[in-house]
């Protein structure tokens, strides 16, 4: 077990481009979860899956996010068309739902710069 | 929906000394109060846990308390070390699996 996975750990792209980032969850992690984070603040919930269900998604989450989980394993967030306020760490975590009151597991994040 | 609010929002204390942090909440369906330490350019990291059946909880130096009728739950460490320099977050939930809400954070300094 190497923990929860996210790639790439940094993009750097152009106002306006489309970006997509992948977490792999703690294997047989039936719920994932994409918090944003901003410098000086504490992580922001955007959305999370139940296996490949999306149960919700936070008002901050706009349309041109969307995400994924089509298996119910790894999940891909998408942003399209970004702006300069996309620019934050977005972070991915798992936690099981059926091994007693288990907190969620952290990745590293995926850094994104927007020039 | 849920807000948690914490202070201080920046701690300095001198090595061995205690630190507290002061975290309230304002959902009452929240039972779930996780603390997480965050390095600098690191993941947060869960370093203590307490639901809404304890009021209070100790894992070597660090101890958490919760009173739910006030809606304050409180993070204390003792016998400080640099290496506990840190940012702290607290955060709320319904349950350890359900979407967190964290708190500003506390940038945390150990003076040696």
């Amino acid at each position: 077990d190497t923990g929860v996975s996210q790639d790439p750990r940094h993009k750097i792209t152009k106002r306006g481009q489309n970006v997509t980032f992948r977490c792999d969850p703690i294997s047989e992690h039936n719920r994932l979860y994409w918090y944003r984070q901003t410098l000086g603040q504490g992580p922001e919930f955007l959305t999370y899956f139940q296996n490949e269900a999306q149960l919700e998604k936070s008002r901050l989450l706009s349309d041109r996010f969307s995400a994924e989980r089509p298996k119910g394993s790894f999940s891909t967030l998408e942003i399209q068309r970004t702006e300069q306020g996309d620019s934050a760490m977005y972070l991915c975590a798992s936690s099981p739902t059926d091994s007693g009151n288990q907190p969620q597991h952290f990745g590293d994040g995926t850094r994104l710069s927007i020039l | 929906g849920e807000n948690v609010e914490q202070h201080p929002s920046t701690l300095s204390v001198q090595e061995g000394d205690s630190a507290v942090i002061k975290c309230t909440y304002s959902d009452s369906a929240s039972n779930y109060f996780p603390w997480y330490k965050q390095e600098l350019g690191k993941r947060p990291q869960l370093i203590i846990d307490i639901r809404s059946n304890v009021g209070e909880k100790k894992d070597q130096r660090i101890a958490v308390t919760l009173n739910k009728t006030a809606k304050h739950f409180s993070l204390h460490i003792t016998e400080t070390q640099p290496e506990d320099s840190a940012v702290y977050f607290c955060a709320a939930a319904e349950t350890s699996y359900d979407k967190v809400i964290f708190g500003p954070g506390t940038s945390l300094s150990v003076i040696p």
